[in-house]
């Protein structure tokens, strides 16, 4: 399978607890990105990478949010202190950066919940 | 700001008809627009994306429609089959921007 994998897929964990998401984009795809989408809504924005370098980070990526992409391959997103509102599909999607080949295909999603 | 909306939440057709799903932008900035089709629990699945400069395209089984002049983007789906039940949602990218803003998505059913 050449897609967009992400692990785990699903991930439970107590209020508090710290978590850590993988993705491993298309292997010729430059560019990364993480979206959140909670049930019934469209995905939102997070973050992206082109390659190493981390170009753009949303309102919502709040200071226990991190993402890295060390490599400029696969990428992790950290939740520091989890909350009850951290709970999400976590999705990641990636694609070339430049047109016309620019579509980003997405992965599966890992989706959190926070008791 | 930038938004991006979908008229009708959800849509019931028949297999074999033909299914349309609207979609209603408020950025003119937008160049770039994409559809995605979401079943349970899985991520966004690419359909079909158009530029700000067509009008339309087509894939397989699948047109996109653009109105630039009333910000409104549409989907057409012929001979709707089970297979294509989902979340529909569309998706804009503004000319200086990576990140791309969603609708909340239309749950299309096709009933057999």
């Amino acid at each position: 399978d050449t897609g967009v994998s992400q692990n785990p897929r699903h991930k439970i964990t107590k209020r508090g607890q710290n978590v850590t998401f993988r993705c491993d984009p298309i292997s010729e795809h430059n560019r990364l990105y993480w979206y959140r989408q909670t049930l019934g809504q469209g995905p939102e924005f997070l973050t992206y990478f082109q390659n190493e370098a981390q170009l753009e980070k949303s309102r919502l990526l709040s200071d226990r949010f991190s993402a890295e992409r060390p490599k400029g391959s696969f990428s992790t997103l950290e939740i520091q202190r989890t909350e009850q509102g951290d709970s999400a599909m976590y999705l990641c999607a990636s694609s070339l950066a430049l047109p016309p080949k620019n579509e980003q295909f997405f992965g599966p999603g890992t989706r959190l919940t926070v008791l | 700001g930038e938004s991006v909306g979908l008229h009708l939440p959800t849509l019931s057709v028949q297999e074999g008809d033909n299914s349309i799903i609207n979609c209603a932008y408020s950025n003119s900035a937008s160049d770039y627009f994409i559809w995605y089709k979401q079943e349970s629990g899985k991520g966004p699945q690419f359909i079909i994306d158009i530029r700000s400069n067509m009008d339309k395209r087509q894939g397989q089984r699948v047109t996109v429609l653009l109105n630039k002049t009333v910000k409104h983007l549409s989907l057409q789906i012929a001979a709707t089959q089970p297979g294509d039940s989902a979340v529909y949602f569309c998706a804009e990218k503004g000319a200086s921007g990576s990140r791309l803003t969603f609708g909340e998505g239309t749950q299309l059913t096709v009933n057999p």
